[in-house]
């Protein structure tokens, strides 16, 4: 099983909102990825968690907020965001960090902004 | 910054036909995998290479690895419609053995015509 769940499959949210993104995996992976996809563009790395403990941030605004609450679940907690941050939020978990350290990607939740 | 090049970016042939992408960069690569996606999907893995100069089959897709870890390329033999999507390969670089995210190209949107 190499499935990596996400929710919701689509969000709309206003300006002021608060809202969170979830994914989840059963595989034992012990690294999870936030990355994010404009239309007709490849993903673009925002967050790396291992071993629950954020090792990368690729210096994403700060009103997205991921959080790891155990080595199965991923959250992406956005607030204040804006129209540009509409995207397909895509999460994906990794064994370790070892090689190949192969990526599996969740099917993505689709953020609308307005 | 490690960055791959990917070709054709986009590609719309006949059924049947057979068909190359080109995944090159400067720089090499500890592992790289290609992935399928498709409209508001996640990528899904097609293949890892790992090592230099390996060839890995699946079916009609012939995936290369090159001998520097530099550069890879995939193979469609007799291409069918439902093979239509985008394809993108990502490259893993070498970060000390910890989790770390995948490079992207920018993906070949490949049409496939009855």
């Amino acid at each position: 099983d190499t499935e990596v769940t996400q929710t919701p499959k689509h969000l709309v949210m206003g300006m002021t909102n608060k809202k969170s993104l979830k994914c989840e995996q059963h595989m034992g992976h012990r690294a999870m990825y936030w990355y994010k996809q404009k239309a007709k563009k490849p993903p673009e790395l925002m967050f790396v968690y291992s071993y629950e403990k954020l090792s990368i941030n690729e210096s994403v605004p700060s009103r997205f907020s991921p959080e790891c609450p155990n080595s199965s679940l991923l959250n992406l907690h956005l607030h204040a965001l804006q129209p540009e941050d509409s995207a397909l939020y895509l999460c994906a978990s990794s064994l370790s960090g070892g090689s190949p350290d192969t990526q599996y990607f969740g099917p993505g939740t689709r953020l609308t902004v307005l | 910054t490690q960055l791959l090049e990917q070709s054709p970016q986009f590609l719309s042939i006949q059924e049947g036909e057979n068909l190359t992408v080109y995944c090159n960069s400067s720089s090499v690569f500890s592992s790289l995998q290609w992935y399928r996606q498709e409209p508001g999907e996640g990528p899904v893995l097609l293949v890892t290479v790992v090592t230099g100069g390996e060839v890995k089959k699946l079916k009609r897709l012939t995936f290369q690895f090159g001998d520097a870890r530099k550069d890879s390329s995939l193979h469609i033999t007799a291409a069918q419609t439902g093979d239509t999507g985008l394809y993108l390969c990502a490259g893993r670089g070498y970060s000390g053995g910890g989790a770390d995210g995948l490079t992207f190209g920018k993906g070949t949107h490949l049409i496939i015509q009855p």
